[in-house]
């Protein structure tokens, strides 16, 4: 148990929906992290939030959309995705130090 | 040049003896040098980390040996048990626009044989 929650751990979608990831953390970090992680693959950073603010965009398509309300909660919504986007998404968050602790991921299949 | 390089794909390994995962970078910028696992299902999770002024940092059975001139590190699993069987990424950060950002291997899957 890191302390960063995830949620749904599964979704399944077909291209024409709209969803949202969420990740929750309580351990009082001030950066979030948003990866993809796809087979044979590194993982991908897609986005980072410090303070709330968005300090990273990873060239990411904007059917990705993130939203950081607080330092607590991080979102990641989808709307009209392609297959290709199915993976598993990975939050992480950090407090000062260069540690970062992800949670178990949400798998997501787009149909 | 963001890049980090990691070696093997995967690894098979007899209990007890030692898995050698590789890694490879080339920006200097980068100033820490973690090393996560990663089981079926689960998260990564960090295992040990090192920064560039070490030549070696050693937990346990786990053992980072870093070559700052060559700019590669490894992670050295001694004594592999079947409990290690995970996937094991090798990652290197540096600071960006203010931010701690995170470049990730491939990933190695090992697997250890009772």
């Amino acid at each position: 148990e890191t302390g960063v929650t995830q949620t749904p751990r599964h979704l399944v979608m077909g291209m024409t929906n709209k969803k949202s990831l969420k990740c929750e953390q309580h351990l009082g970090h001030n950066a979030m992290y948003w990866y993809k992680q796809s087979a044979k693959k590194p993982l991908e950073l897609m986005f980072v939030y410090n303070f709330k603010e968005q300090t990273e965009n990873n060239s990411v398509p904007s059917r990705f959309s993130p939203e950081c309300p607080n330092s607590s909660h991080l979102f990641l919504h989808l709307h009209t995705l392609q297959p290709e986007d199915s993976a598993l998404y990975l939050c992480a968050s950090r407090l000062s130090g260069n540690t970062i602790y992800f949670g178990e991921g949400s798998w997501l299949t787009v149909v | 040049q963001q890049q980090v390089k990691q070696s093997p794909q995967s690894l098979i390994v007899q209990k007890g003896g030692i898995s050698i995962i590789n890694c490879a970078y080339e920006n200097t910028a980068f100033d820490y040098f973690p090393w996560y696992q990663q089981f079926p299902g689960k998260g990564p999770a960090l295992l040990i980390a090192i920064r560039p002024d070490v030549s070696e940092k050693k937990e346990g059975r786990f053992t980072i040996s870093f070559n700052k001139s060559a700019k590669q590190f490894s992670l050295h699993i001694m004594d592999s048990q079947p409990g290690d069987s995970a996937t094991y990424f090798c990652a290197a950060s540096l600071i960006s626009s203010g931010t701690y950002k995170y470049i990730f291997g491939t990933g190695t899957r090992l697997k250890v044989l009772a």
